[in-house]
């Protein structure tokens, strides 16, 4: 079992319409969750940063972490054809090395269309 | 892109000969990371430096290796360049202690034939 998966895709929805975009994990450790927007032949952006469960809205996108089941979710209102792009999730346990993270693990991407 | 450029951002190399990828940051940011990204893996860390000649490896390290004389640049070099490393390079930051999220670079985009 991969330690994060993550439905590739592709998930095509209409402009405007509530996307729902998901990973699950295995280890228990992680306790930093983040969300990227990957497009085609750029570098990942990061969307979302959160801590532990529970829910964190940033204009159009809302990101849910339920560490109980293991289960992350990123949310887009009101979607635009310009949220077309492929989002990773990404966590990181806890480091003890005084700084920041020894790397992240990530999901493999899920491809998202919105048609115009 | 956070204050990251990578260089060079497209090459491609025969197989056997060495290979150096640099990533530059202008903020004196302590934490650099080396991925790579392939169809069907995602992003997988290959090594990362907490500081001034300070490197660890991640879970792809085989055939690679880094180096950081400066708190600005981190490389990467592939010694022998195999077609199993023909991938898209990124390189990250972390911008604050303490923080575990992580900026990403544009990438390289690196064939070997």
């Amino acid at each position: 079992q991969k330690e994060v998966e993550q439905d590739p895709g592709p998930l095509s929805v209409p402009e405007g319409a509530i996307v729902s975009l998901n990973c699950t994990y295995s280890n228990s450790a992680f306790q930093y969750f983040m969300w990227y927007r990957q497009y085609s032949r750029k570098g990942p952006e990061l969307l979302m940063y959160t801590y532990s469960s529970g829910n964190k809205e940033d204009g159009r996108f809302t990101a849910q972490v339920d560490k109980s089941s293991k289960y992350i979710s990123l949310f887009i209102r009101d979607s635009q054809p310009s949220d077309s792009a492929t989002y990773l999730c990404a966590m990181s346990r806890p480091t003890y090395s005084g700084g920041g993270a020894d790397g992240l693990t990530f999901g493999k991407g899920t491809h998202l269309i919105i048609q115009p | 892109d956070a204050g990251i450029t990578q260089s060079p951002r497209h090459k491609v190399t025969e197989t056997g000969t060495p290979v150096t990828l640099r990533c530059h940051q202008t903020e004196n940011h302590r934490y650099m990371y080396w991925y790579r990204q392939d169809p069907g893996h995602g992003l997988r860390l290959i090594h990362y430096s907490y500081g001034v000649k300070d490197t660890d490896k991640g879970e792809v390290s085989d055939g690679y290796s880094v180096s950081r004389s400066k708190t600005e640049d981190f490389l990467l070099t592939l010694e022998s360049a195999t077609s199993s490393q023909t991938s898209v390079y990124f390189c990250a930051i972390s911008v604050r202690q303490g923080s575990y999220e992580q900026f990403f670079g544009p990438g390289t985009r690196l064939t070997v034939l």
